[in-house]
């Protein structure tokens, strides 16, 4: 089956500093890749879409300025969170898509956590 | 446009006893339908998935999902649960190139 790694699976950074989190298909080509967020007993919570060599498309209520993605190749999208607060503290799930495809493969997250 | 209803945010069973999790569909496209299980902390496992070959589908633990078009469902059975079966479980639709999930599941398994 198709593999996505995410890295790290948990990172703890200071209030103000900006933390980088990869979403990489290790063994196909993701024209689409998905970033969510998962708050605590919720659900997923899809934030933005990205395809390779564009600009992602957030959904409502993303702040796009504070959750910077890019996608610049087929198996690597990066999802960065700027001035990083306590508030930004959550669990971040990535996933990517081939063209065409009937699923999305999910990363294994990325427990955030700012001080 | 699509969604998933998941009926029962939470389920609490016997250990032994029947596992049913429903989950309700709505998709404009012929639907990929998914469930997956979430232990604390950890990311997303794929239990199984329909994406429409036989309806009857079995995945891994035991566990099996049954698409009916007709009913617009996918509900999840385990015939015995195990202590180890306690977990978030959830739904997802995939159409027009993106997942949509439910609110999940939370199963508690008594002993």
């Amino acid at each position: 089956g198709a593999v996505v790694s995410q890295h790290p699976s948990r990172v703890i950074c200071k209030s103000g500093t900006s933390v980088k989190i990869e979403c990489r298909s290790l063994d196909f080509q993701a024209t689409t890749m998905f970033w969510y967020r998962q708050f605590p007993k919720k659900s997923l919570m899809l934030m933005a879409t990205s395809n390779e060599g564009s600009k992602a498309t957030y959904e409502q209520g993303v702040e796009k300025d504070k959750f910077l993605i890019n996608h610049a190749s087929l198996t690597l999208s990066t999802l960065t969170v700027t001035s990083a607060h306590p508030e930004d503290s959550s669990f971040y799930i990535c996933s990517a898509a081939r063209q065409g495809g009937t699923e999305a493969f999910f990363g294994q997250g990325t427990r955030l956590t700012v001080v | 446009a699509q969604s998933v209803t998941q009926l029962g945010s939470h389920v609490s069973v016997s250990e032994g006893a029947l596992v049913l999790l429903r989950c309700n569909y709505s998709s404009s496209v012929p639907p990929y339908l998914f469930w997956y299980v979430q232990y604390p902390n950890q990311g997303l496992q794929l239990l199984l998935k329909y994406t429409s070959a036989a309806t009857l589908v079995k995945g891994i633990n035991g566990f099996e999902a049954e698409f009916k078009k007709s009913e617009t469902s996918f509900h999840l059975t385990k015939p015995s649960a195990h202590m180890s079966d306690a977990a978030e479980y959830f739904c997802a639709v995939y159409g027009a190139g993106k997942s949509t999930f439910g609110d999940g599941t939370t199963l508690t398994v008594k002993p």
